[in-house]
């Protein structure tokens, strides 16, 4: 099955600062990978996404990037702001006969003044 | 417009007895999906419904048992409690299983002792 790993487990920036946080895959079949903002009691919010026709895609201050021959996909954060704290989760979707997201571990940012 | 929406947000339970947990999907999606999240850890794929029917299952023990009704909402059922079931449950709905993104509730906390 499909295997998720993310990178770093822990990130602290000064406002302003970018981040960026990175993802590996393990199917090549999955084609689907979308980004989880959780803050604390809450569940994850999705977001961005991008599709595997596409290497890259930008929101604002939040850009994702696909490299499907590594199997490597990273999120960019600009200009971070407090309310950027969060953990962020990337996930990988497997379709079949159920459509399938599979998470990494999670990245703990933290945006410190 | 409303999300998806979960009851209770949180439960007390002890080892040996059933929960159940309810879901309701965003309006219009026919797809729910269940996901387990243990603190610190992403969240975990139990199950998926679509048209009341099972479209597929992670790897949970059948104590694990799950239901879709016909307006879509749907419930998940766990037997024989163990410590080790305590979690945030989520949600998850899309429009149909093909659809990619999924869109997650706030989440129940089960909280077994």
């Amino acid at each position: 099955g499909e295997n998720v790993e993310q990178h770093p487990s822990t990130l602290s920036v000064q406002e302003g600062d970018s981040a960026v946080i990175k993802c590996t895959y393990s199917d090549s079949a999955s084609n689907y990978f979308p980004w989880y903002k959780q803050e604390l009691g809450k569940g994850p919010q999705l977001i961005i996404d991008i599709r595997s026709n596409v290497g890259e895609k930008k929101d604002q201050r939040i850009a994702v990037t696909l490299n499907k021959t590594a199997k490597h996909f990273s999120l960019h954060i600009t200009e971070t702001q407090p309310e950027d704290s969060a953990v962020y989760f990337c996930a990988a979707l497997s379709t079949g006969t159920a459509s399938k997201l599979t998470f990494g571990t999670g990245t703990r940012l933290q945006v410190t003044l | 417009d409303a999300g998806v929406t979960q009851s209770p947000t949180h439960l007390i339970k002890t080892r040996g007895q059933h929960v159940t947990l309810r879901c309701s999907p965003i309006s219009g999606h026919k797809s729910v999906s269940w996901y387990q999240q243990v603190l610190g850890q992403g969240p975990q794929f139990i199950f998926q419904y679509y048209e009341k029917e099972e479209r597929g299952r992670g790897n949970f023990p059948d104590r694990f048992s799950a239901r879709q009704f016909p307006n879509y909402s749907s419930e998940l059922n766990v037997n024989a409690l163990l410590l080790g079931d305590s979690a945030l449950y989520l949600c998850a709905s899309t429009l149909s299983p093909g659809e990619e993104t999924q869109y997650f509730g706030p989440g129940t906390r089960l909280l077994v002792l």
